[in-house]
C-alpha cells in the first residue's frame, strides 16, 4: 500500500509568519511530487510540482525535497488570511498513479 | 483562461443506478484523469486515460467503472449499479504534461 502522510493539523500561523508544511511518502519509486491547495467544497488547485532533490521557489512557496528521507515539504512565506485552506501532498508512483495525503489545514489569523 | 467543466454539479440517484459523469477538458490537453474525495476523506486517484485509451487504473476502479472520451470534447465517468458508498464528490483533471492536472469544480455524488 502506497501511503503519503500528512499532519492533519490543524495548523495555525499568524499573519506574516512562515508556514511550514511536511509530508512523507513511502513509495520510492516515485517520482514527482504536487502540492495542491483546497479551499472547503472547491476543487485542489495545483500550487508546484518538483521532481529533483533540493528546493523549487515560486513567488510566496518553496517545495523541499529529499528522496532519500522520503520528504516533501512547502513552506509559504508572508503568509495571507487568504492562503487558510487545507493543503494536499500527492505523489506520483513509479506506475503513474497519483496518491494523495489527507492534507494539513492551515489556518492564517490576521 | 481555460478551465475544466464538469456536469452535472450534483447527480442524486437511487442504489443500483447507472450514472454517467461529465467533463469537457481543456481543449488542448492530451492526459485526463478521474479522481473522487470521500466527505472528510483524501482525494483518491481512479483512473488516467491517454490517447484514447486507458493508461492507468487504481485499486478502486473495477468492473463496475468506465470511462470514455466519446467525442473531441467530452470525457465521461460511467458507474454501473451504484452503491451507497460510491457516494462522494467526483473530480475530472487534465493535464497538458504529466505534471500541471487542472481540477474541475466536480460532481457530488448522492446515492440514496
Amino acid at each position: 500500500q502506497k501511503e503519503v502522510e500528512q499532519n492533519s493539523g490543524p495548523l495555525s500561523v499568524p499573519e506574516g509568519a512562515i508556514a511550514s508544511l511536511n509530508c512523507t511518502y513511502s513509495d520510492r519509486g516515485s517520482q514527482s511530487f504536487f502540492w495542491y491547495r483546497q479551499y472547503s467544497g472547491k476543487s485542489p488547485e495545483l500550487i508546484m510540482f518538483i521532481y529533483s532533490n533540493g528546493d523549487k521557489e515560486d513567488g510566496r512557496f518553496t517545495a523541499q525535497l529529499n528522496k532519500a528521507s522520503q520528504y516533501v515539504s512547502l513552506l509559504i512565506r508572508d503568509s495571507q488570511p487568504s492562503d487558510s485552506a487545507t493543503y494536499l501532498c500527492a505523489v506520483n508512483s513509479l506506475s503513474n498513479q497519483f496518491y494523495f495525503g489527507t492534507g494539513t489545514s492551515l489556518t492564517v489569523i490576521p | 483562461e481555460p478551465e475544466v467543466t464538469q456536469t452535472p454539479s450534483h447527480q442524486v440517484t437511487q442504489m443500483g443506478q447507472e450514472v454517467i459523469l461529465r467533463c469537457v477538458p481543456i481543449s488542448n490537453h492530451l492526459y485526463f484523469y478521474w479522481y473522487r474525495q470521500i466527505l472528510g476523506q483524501k482525494v483518491e486517484f481512479l483512473v488516467s486515460f491517454y490517447n484514447n485509451e486507458i493508461s492507468e487504473k487504481s485499486e478502486i476502479f473495477d468492473d463496475q467503472f468506465s470511462v470514455e472520451r466519446p467525442d473531441g470534447s467530452n470525457f465521461t465517468l460511467k458507474i454501473r449499479s451504484t452503491k451507497l458508498e460510491d457516494s462522494a464528490m467526483y473530480f475530472c483533471a487534465s493535464s497538458e504534461t504529466a505534471y500541471t492536472q487542472y481540477f474541475g469544480p466536480g460532481t457530488r455524488l448522492t446515492v440514496l
